[in-house]
């Protein structure tokens, strides 16, 4: 299956730097990509949709200003963490459209653990 | 707007016994529906889906779920339990192509042996 490549797998900062993650999709081209956001034992809440080429669009409640999202190519896709403090600690999952047809899969990275200390 | 519900916060099976876990959906158009499987600190895997055709679905692990449409229902079931389906299990719509997946909020799956 296709395969979704999210780096780092974990990072530790201190509070106030930034933190970037990256999400890549390796064997297909996905011109929307999706970021989440789980905190432990909770489900996955969509942060944002990621348009290559276009600005982000943001759910509501989330700050666009914090959460930079960056999808200049059709593999690749970016968060940074702006200004990162311990409240941003949580497990960011990147998830990449595939359309070949029909609805389209969604495939999902491995996820990156941020903990902001 | 679409939404997803998981009534049971934890699922607690004995080794060998069938299980089930519950969803339910709101969608405005024909959903799309999926459950994945989540292991401590680890990515989603994907289980199976459902898009059209056959109200039961079969997919990874042994595991199949039936789409009810008329109770909005999409459970996950398998006729028998492992330990190692122990895990975190999400229910996720989509109402249309092209959108992000709405997760429900997770169900904690306890086989034991």
């Amino acid at each position: 299956g296709a395969v979704v490549s999210q780096h780092p797998s974990r990072v530790i900062c201190k509070s106030g730097t930034s933190v970037k993650i990256e999400c890549r999709s390796l064997d297909f081209q996905a011109t929307t990509m999706f970021w989440y956001r789980q905190f432990p034992k909770q489900s996955l809440m969509l942060m944002a949709t990621s348009n290559e080429g276009s600005k982000a669009t943001y759910e509501q409640g989330v700050e666009k200003d914090k959460f930079l999202i960056n999808h200049a190519s059709l593999t690749l896709s970016t968060l940074t963490v702006t200004s990162a403090h311990p409240e941003d600690s949580s497990f960011y999952i990147c998830s990449a459209l595939r359309l070949a047809g029909g609805p389209g899969e969604l495939f999902f990275g491995e996820g990156s653990r941020l903990t902001v200390l | 707007a679409q939404s997803v519900a998981q009534p049971e916060d934890q699922v607690n099976v004995a080794e060998g016994n069938p299980l089930t876990v519950k969803c339910t959906y709101s969608v405005s158009g024909n959903p799309y529906l999926f459950w994945y499987v989540q292991y401590p600190n680890r990515g989603l895997q994907f289980l199976l889906k459902y898009i059209t055709g056959d109200n039961l679905v079969k997919g990874s692990y042994g595991f199949e779920a039936e789409f009810n449409k008329s109770q909005t229902s999409f459970h996950l079931k398998k006729p028998s339990a492992l330990v190692s389906d122990s895990a975190l299990y999400f229910c996720a719509v989509r109402d249309q192509a092209g959108t992000a997946l709405i997760f429900g909020k997770g169900t904690t799956l306890s086989v034991s042996s």
